[in-house]
């Protein structure tokens, strides 16, 4: 069964320093996001990615963030300068179309320190 | 109050029976999909009912959808150990281009062998 991929499993940085979050959708789903869970919170959504631009963004998706798309398989959540509050694991999904499931990766544990 | 609330928050079980979960939301919706994680773990994409859906069922799964209450059910028959798990509903929402998954706090879910 196709899979999402996240790397790493576990990030652990220095408060400040800037992040990259990779993550491979399944390669023939069109929208692709990023959410996050901070422990024993709700799991949040942050951006949707789709036909190569953000399609929609959460008010946490602030300045510090970004994505990108940068060679047609590798989706990025990028966290220039990392807070303490940004501690969460993220999680990476894709879907084909509209109205379908989407498939999760198992996600990346960020700590910041 | 929030979309995708899930009662109850906890249920304990003993292997063998049925174990039912109770999702209700406020805004109108394209589908609604219940994912399960274990501990520590990514979200496993369980099943999506569609709007102009009533009924579906998977394996031991059975999801209703009342769209007349903003509600629905996930009910696990003839449970396992290994059910064991946060189960979670995330409404599917899209209108003018936007969409997101909105989830729920979680139903936790422990079978007793």
């Amino acid at each position: 069964e196709p899979e999402v991929t996240q790397t790493p499993s576990h990030q652990v940085t220095q408060m400040g320093q800037e992040v990259i979050l990779r993550c491979v959708p399944i390669s023939n789903h069109l929208y692709f996001y990023w959410y996050r869970q901070i422990l024993g919170q709700k799991v949040e959504f942050l951006v949707s990615f789709y036909n190569n631009e953000i399609s929609e963004k959460s008010e946490i998706f602030d300045d510090q963030f970004s994505v990108e798309r940068p060679d047609g398989s590798n989706f990025t959540l990028k966290i220039r300068s990392t807070k303490l509050e940004d501690s969460a694991m993220y999680f990476c999904a894709s879907s084909e179309l509209v109205n379908y499931g989407y498939t999760f990766g198992s996600g990346t544990r960020l700590t910041v320190v | 109050s929030q979309q995708g609330e899930e009662d109850p928050q906890a249920l304990s079980i003993q292997e063998g029976e049925n174990a039912t979960m109770n999702c209700s939301y406020k805004t109108s919706i394209n589908n609604l999909q219940w994912y399960r994680q274990n501990s520590g773990r990514g979200l496993v994409h369980l099943i999506l009912i569609r709007s102009n859906e009533r009924e579906k069922h998977s394996g031991r799964l059975r999801v209703t959808l009342d769209t007349s209450k903003k509600s629905s059910s996930l009910l696990i028959t003839a449970s396992r150990a290994a059910d064991t798990a946060s189960y979670f509903c995330a409404t599917d929402t899209w209108d003018t281009g936007r969409r997101a998954l909105t989830f729920g706090s979680g139903t936790r879910l422990q079978v007793q062998p």
